[in-house]
Formats: C-alpha cells, sequence, structure tokens
C-alpha cells in the first residue's frame, strides 16, 4: 500500500462545477503540500499546511491529521484549472508524493 | 516565481553516455532536490543537498551522482546513462525539508536511446 493515495487518479467536470480531491496518508508528517503541475510540465506549490484550511482565491485546502486525510476543493471550476494536482506529506527530514490526480475542465 | 533554472531542457543521448543536469537558483536556499518523474509513480528524491558539498541520496539513487560546490548549483550527473534513466528530472528548492515549501524548476526531459 502507497503511503500517499489520492483519489480519484483522474477527474472531468463541466465549468463551473465544484471539485474535490482527496489525499490520503499513512505516516506521521509535519505538513502536507498540494501541488499543480500544467500540461506544460512545471510544478508550482499550491498550500503547504499543517492543520485546518488554507484558502486562496478559488481553491481550498483543508486537513485533519486525526483522520490523516487532506482534501483540495476548487470552486467555480474553469478550463484553465486543468492540471495534475499532487498531494505531497513531509516530516523533518523528507516528502513523500502521491502519484497525482489529472483534472479536465471543459468549457 | 522562485528563480530556478534548469539547463539542459531537453537532451537526447546514447547508452553509456556521460550526462549532466544543471539546477541553478538565485533564492540563496538551502536545501536542493534532483526527483525524476515517471509515469504510475509520484516524484521520487534521486538525490538532496543541505549546503555546499553536504549532500544524501536519495531513495533512487543508484546510477547517479551530485555535486554543490556553490549555493547557487546543484549538478546531477549519470555517469553512464541506460535506457531506464529516460525520465523528466525535476529540481527544487526549499528553506529546509518536508515543512517548508517547495519550488521547482521547469524540468529536463532525458531520452536516452
Amino acid at each position: 500500500k502507497n503511503e500517499v493515495e489520492q483519489s480519484p487518479q483522474n477527474l472531468t467536470a463541466q465549468e463551473g462545477e465544484f471539485i474535490t480531491i482527496n489525499c490520503s496518508y499513512s505516516v506521521g508528517i509535519s505538513a502536507l503540500h498540494w501541488l499543480q503541475q500544467h500540461p506544460g510540465g512545471g510544478i508550482v506549490s499550491l498550500f503547504m499546511l499543517s492543520s485546518g484550511k488554507k484558502k486562496h482565491g478559488r481553491l481550498i485546502a483543508t486537513i485533519n491529521i486525526q483522520e490523516k486525510h487532506s482534501s483540495l476543493h476548487i470552486t467555480a471550476s474553469h478550463p484553465r484549472d486543468s492540471a495534475v494536482y499532487i498531494c505531497a506529506v513531509g516530516d523533518t527530514d523528507k516528502l513523500i508524493f502521491g502519484t497525482g490526480t489529472r483534472l479536465q475542465v471543459f468549457p | 516565481d522562485a528563480g530556478i533554472t534548469q539547463s539542459p531542457r531537453h537532451k537526447v543521448t546514447e547508452t553509456g553516455t556521460p550526462v549532466t543536469l544543471r539546477c541553478h537558483q538565485t533564492e540563496n536556499h538551502r536545501y536542493m532536490y534532483w526527483y525524476r518523474q515517471d509515469p504510475g509513480h509520484g516524484l521520487r528524491l534521486i538525490h538532496y543537498s543541505y549546503g555546499v558539498k553536504d549532500t544524501d541520496k536519495g531513495e533512487v539513487s543508484d546510477g547517479y551522482s551530485v555535486s554543490r560546490s556553490k549555493t547557487e548549483d546543484f549538478l546531477l550527473t549519470l555517469e553512464s546513462a541506460t535506457s531506464s534513466q529516460t525520465s523528466v528530472y525535476f529540481c527544487a528548492i526549499s528553506e529546509g525539508q518536508g515543512d517548508r515549501e517547495l519550488f521547482f524548476g521547469e524540468g529536463s526531459r532525458l531520452t536516452v536511446l
């Protein structure tokens, strides 16, 4: 069993839909990262969180430390949100990455 | 955007030849990392550095070596490239390890024929 599991692996949506991507992990962590990788390949850090919730624009990330689970929500999705979203969990000496969720948003 | 530059961005080479990828940062971050990304796998750590001349192995370090002679440069060398090393390589930097924000370079696509 992978230490970081993301679901779903693939997701399609219509523009405007509310989207949720999930990340479950089995190791102790000090922080969880959400990353975005666009079709061109570049990777951008969206959030780093260790508790509670963070919001940036239409993106919201939550984490439940007790349940070892995090969610990334996208409100009012747009075709430009189409990308691979990667969850990574870290402690003081390493990061473990999930395999990503591929999101396609159609107009 | 964090100042991270990878070179070359694309390279095709033959089995058995040496290859060096360069990562250059202008952020003065202490930690630098080399990852590889392959279909069906998450990003996997090859090597990382926590200071000039201070490096350590990651989970997939076999066949790779690294050097960091200056804060801003982290080199990844494949002494004798193999087809299994065909991959996209990402450099990343951070001020700390797992509990610090990570900034990525644009990636270097390497094809070993």
